[in-house]
């Protein structure tokens, strides 16, 4: 099965609200990193974290190598923030292949 | 300026041909990485790379070769082509050390026909 379970699937946000991303992981990990793919299909960096918590602006993430799994929290959302989300992680001790979710969609409405 | 950069943006190929997607990063990286992305399945590794002149295959490299004669340039083969690599290919440069941080190209949208 899947290393990395990513929900939901897809999110539909009005702007001003916030939700929460997810991904767990079905074995211990060494790092995560968050993306977002944007409208002109670039995938851009959000965070990268090997334990505890970042926040940039509007966006905060989380990760718990012990509890298998993390979290990507958006507050105040934005139409910007429209796109499709992802996580990645690599098995602890493993050579450097990271495994991604297979995404969130996210939807800002007015 | 873009440190990791890939070229064509845009393919249209034909079934049977071969397609080079080159990968060029300026980051001074050791790792490189191809994936390809389509809907529902996220991103899966293809080949990726540790150094000049190696390649190891990922999740997915049946149909693919992969080539690092350098540092800086990765490149991916599709000896014969088919519709079914029909996608859009991401390239990434990466750390090594304990930490895998990875740093993504714009993208590379092939149609095979």
């Amino acid at each position: 099965g899947d290393q990395v379970e990513q929900s939901p699937s897809a999110l539909s946000l009005h702007e001003g609200t916030g939700s929460a991303l997810r991904c767990n992981f079905t074995t211990t990990m060494r790092a995560v990193q968050w993306f977002r793919k944007n409208s002109r299909g670039s995938l851009i960096n959000l965070f990268y974290l090997a334990s505890g918590t970042k926040e940039n602006g509007r966006l905060k993430s989380a990760f718990d190598s012990k509890e298998r799994y993390s979290t990507l929290h958006i507050r105040d959302a934005q139409l910007e923030d429209s796109g499709t989300y992802f996580c990645a992680a690599e098995v602890s001790g493993g050579n450097y292949k990271p495994t991604f979710g297979k995404g969130t969609s996210l939807v800002v409405h007015p | 300026e873009a440190a990791v950069t890939q070229s064509p943006r845009n393919k249209v190929a034909v079934t049977g041909g071969k397609v080079t997607l080159s990968c060029n990063q300026t980051n001074n990286h050791n790792n490189m990485y191809w994936y390809r992305q389509d809907t529902g399945h996220g991103l899966r590794l293809i080949h990726y790379s540790y150094g000049a002149g190696s390649t190891e295959k990922g999740d997915i490299p049946d149909g693919y070769k992969a080539s690092r004669p350098s540092q800086e340039n990765f490149s991916l083969i599709l000896e014969l082509a088919t519709p079914s690599q029909t996608s859009v290919y991401f390239c990434a440069s990466g750390v090594t050390g304990g930490a895998y941080e990875q740093y993504f190209g714009p993208g590379t949208r092939l149609t095979v026909l």
